[in-house]
């Protein structure tokens, strides 16, 4: 059974840092295409990064409102994917999802439960 | 970036009854389209992919279309367990992009 669990979320305080995990079980990790995707309370979804496998050189593309902010990163040993937040803002509360792309590489397949996180003073 | 336009916002059907959802995108995406299906409380889920094709253990009384760049998801006898927000997103190039999410209750 595909397995996504993200952890690390919580209350920040703007200005401050949060970093997401997502461990994941049940299919090949080393060759899939990972993201992160969040959920606004208004229930907008919105796509914020994406990292590919070792094949593809583990190629990154982010949402431009995001760059220089958030960064994804891998780690094929276990089985992990990670989202460091930086200088969050209370725009950035959402629910955070990792996510799988299917072979094609932009289709979503498998979704995490989501992690919580609220930016606010 | 592609524009994805969803409608409607909200939708109320009865038990039974055809349902349509429709997505418009700002530009040609091909078949690189895919739905996904909100349950509450439960994270989003793939029900379509390639503008027509069943995510696998997807009821076939889920269907999707293309006409152009409009883009349609059609339930064909809305069943209580279908509620919730409907989205599409275009898979065709990065930044992906979803619609607004269509609400789907029981009249």
């Amino acid at each position: 059974e595909v397995q996504l669990v993200e952890t690390g979320g919580g209350l920040v305080q703007p200005g401050n840092s949060l970093k997401l995990s997502c461990a994941t079980s049940g299919f090949t990790f080393s060759t899939a295409w990972m993201n992160w995707i969040r959920q606004t309370p208004g229930k907008r979804l919105e796509w914020l990064a994406q990292i590919e496998d070792k094949s593809n050189n583990y190629f990154i593309s982010y949402l431009e409102s995001v760059k220089g902010r958030f960064t994804i990163s891998r780690d094929d040993s276990k089985s992990s994917v990670y989202l460091q937040m930086n200088n969050l803002k209370e725009e950035d509360t959402a629910i955070y999802y990792c996510t799988r792309a299917d072979p094609m590489g932009y289709v979503m397949d498998a979704w995490g439960q989501g992690a919580s996180v609220t930016v606010s003073s | 970036d592609i524009q994805m336009t969803q409608s409607p916002a909200s939708l109320s059907a009865s038990l039974e009854e055809i349902v349509t959802i429709t997505c418009q995108a700002s530009q040609d995406i091909g078949n690189w389209l895919a739905w996904y299906q909100q349950k509450p409380g439960k994270s989003p889920q793939l029900l379509i992919y390639g503008a027509t094709s069943l995510a696998d253990g997807v009821p076939s009384r889920f269907s999707g279309s293309r006409s152009g760049t409009q883009y349609s998801l059609k339930i064909s006898r809305l069943q209580v367990e279908d509620i919730g927000i409907y989205y599409c997103q275009q898979a065709s190039s990065a930044p992906l992009t979803f619609g607004s999410g269509t609400k789907l209750e029981i009249k």
